[in-house]
């Protein structure tokens, strides 16, 4: 069965560092998401892409994050200069419907430990 | 903007019990809604959806749903939990016409003491 696949699994990184997370989308999909869930809260929604541009960001999207499509097959979130309150569980999704039925297809996350 | 909110954080059941595991949701037009599961260590995986249709909705492993319009509600039940039952529940909504991503509720761990 395809599925999303997301490196790496985990990463402790200094504040103030950059940091890319990457993610493979399930290959015939169309629509790619980030969303994020910091320890003990809710799954909160980042960003949404499609058709090599964001259709959509959350105020948590700020300047600092940037996603990209750099190959046809990865699906990137870089955060430019992390901070303390990025450290989270970062999940990508992809969809072959997009926002339209809103059922996604999720990977396992990329836990993200900044000191 | 659309919101949900999931009743309880933790629930601790014996196995063989019941289970209803709550979910209200805030959006004033038509609502897709989800239930989706994270096992310990997994991804979040899709257990059941309610698009139209029979408000009533079937999931895998034994998972039921009702949507309750009128009362904005989706609940998630079974009727008898297992130990493999263990994982965190999130409730998610996306309103049609409304922003592009799910709004999931805070999710609910639950524990299934053997």
């Amino acid at each position: 069965e395809p599925e999303v696949t997301q490196t790496p699994s985990h990463q402790v990184t200094q504040m103030g560092q950059e940091v890319i997370l990457r993610c493979v989308p399930i290959s015939n999909h169309l629509y790619f998401y980030w969303y994020r869930q910091i320890l003990g809260q809710k799954v909160e929604f980042l960003v949404s892409f499609y058709n090599n541009e964001i259709s959509e960001k959350s105020e948590i999207f700020d300047d600092q994050f940037s996603v990209e499509r750099p190959d046809g097959s990865n699906f990137t979130l870089k955060i430019r200069s992390t901070k303390l309150e990025d450290s989270a569980m970062y999940f990508c999704a992809s969809s072959p419907a997009g926002g339209r039925t809103g059922e996604l297809f999720f990977g396992e996350g990329s836990r993200l430990t900044v000191l | 903007a659309q919101s949900v909110s999931q009743h309880n954080h933790h629930v601790i059941l014996s196995e063989a019990a019941s289970l209803e595991l709550g979910c209200n949701y805030s959006y004033g037009g038509t609502v897709n809604l989800f239930w989706y599961v994270q096992y310990p260590g997994q991804h979040l995986q899709l257990l059941l959806k309610y698009f139209s249709g029979d408000p009533l909705v079937k999931g895998i492993k034994g998972f039921e749903a009702e949507f309750i319009k009128s009362k904005f509600s989706f609940n998630l039940r079974k009727p008898s939990v297992q130990w493999s039952d263990t994982a965190e529940y999130f409730c998610a909504v996306k309103g049609l016409g409304g922003a592009d991503g799910l709004t999931f509720g805070k999710g609910t761990h639950l524990i299934i003491q053997p």
